[in-house]
């Protein structure tokens, strides 16, 4: 039973770079999310998806760009990496989060911008 | 002001001693609450759910909310060694966005 699988686990970035942080799921869920973690801050949400082809924003989506091709994957784009963005990223999964349903996490990626 | 307030510890308490986390909330349209639990370096698991007002137990654990006062707890009986972790809560009104508090660092000492 995969769950959710991120990749990578840890990231290094320069300001400025790019990169994508990659989200699967093997439940048929629905909906996906991607929140950040930050100490003290808890985890705040910064785009969410309730299906194929229908995003939207959350609580923090500057800076960051997802789609949702297919009901499994949902990848998260920094566009161009600040050192605010240093964060654990962890990507979500439920059947309806708005009915009370579960969400399950990924692992996390750790991501430092320098 | 933070739609979700929780004060973020961090607690340390003896084995077998009862833990007591809260979160305070504004937002009255929130319906359902949950309790996660979050081990360092590990996503955060549902802990325990609820959408009315009263108490739920599941084992040691009991989730209590007071929808008048914007309050909910959770109850931790005969702490262990192992329930040393991040305790989050969460709240959703009707639609997809949780909002979740910062996290309590509980620590149980053996």
């Amino acid at each position: 039973n995969a769950g959710v699988t991120q990749t990578p686990k840890f990231q290094v970035l320069k300001t400025g770079q790019s990169m994508t942080l990659q989200c699967a799921q093997d439940m048929n869920h629905e909906y996906m999310s991607w929140y950040r973690q930050d100490p003290g801050m808890g985890l705040r949400l910064i785009h969410y998806s309730v299906g194929a082809g229908i995003t939207d924003q959350g609580e923090v989506p500057n800076g960051y760009n997802v789609s949702r091709s297919t009901t499994e994957d949902f990848p998260l784009r920094l566009l161009s990496a600040a050192p605010s963005q240093t964060s654990v990223y962890f990507c979500a999964s439920s059947y309806s989060p708005g009915a009370g349903e579960k969400l399950f996490f990924g692992s996390g990626t750790q991501l430092s911008v320098l | 002001q933070k739609e979700v307030e929780q004060d973020p510890g961090p607690l340390s308490v003896p084995e077998g001693a009862i833990v007591s986390l809260n979160c305070t909330y504004s937002n009255s349209a929130f319906q359902y609450f949950m309790w996660y639990r979050q081990y360092s370096r590990k996503g955060p698991e549902l802990l325990m759910y609820t959408y009315s007002s009263g108490n739920k137990e599941d084992g040691r654990f009991t989730a209590q909310v007071d929808k008048s006062s914007k309050y909910i707890s959770l109850f931790i009986r005969d702490s262990q060694p192992s329930d040393s972790a991040t305790y989050l809560c969460a709240m959703v009104p009707n639609d997809y966005k949780l909002s979740f508090g910062a996290g309590t660092t509980v620590t149980v000492r053996a």
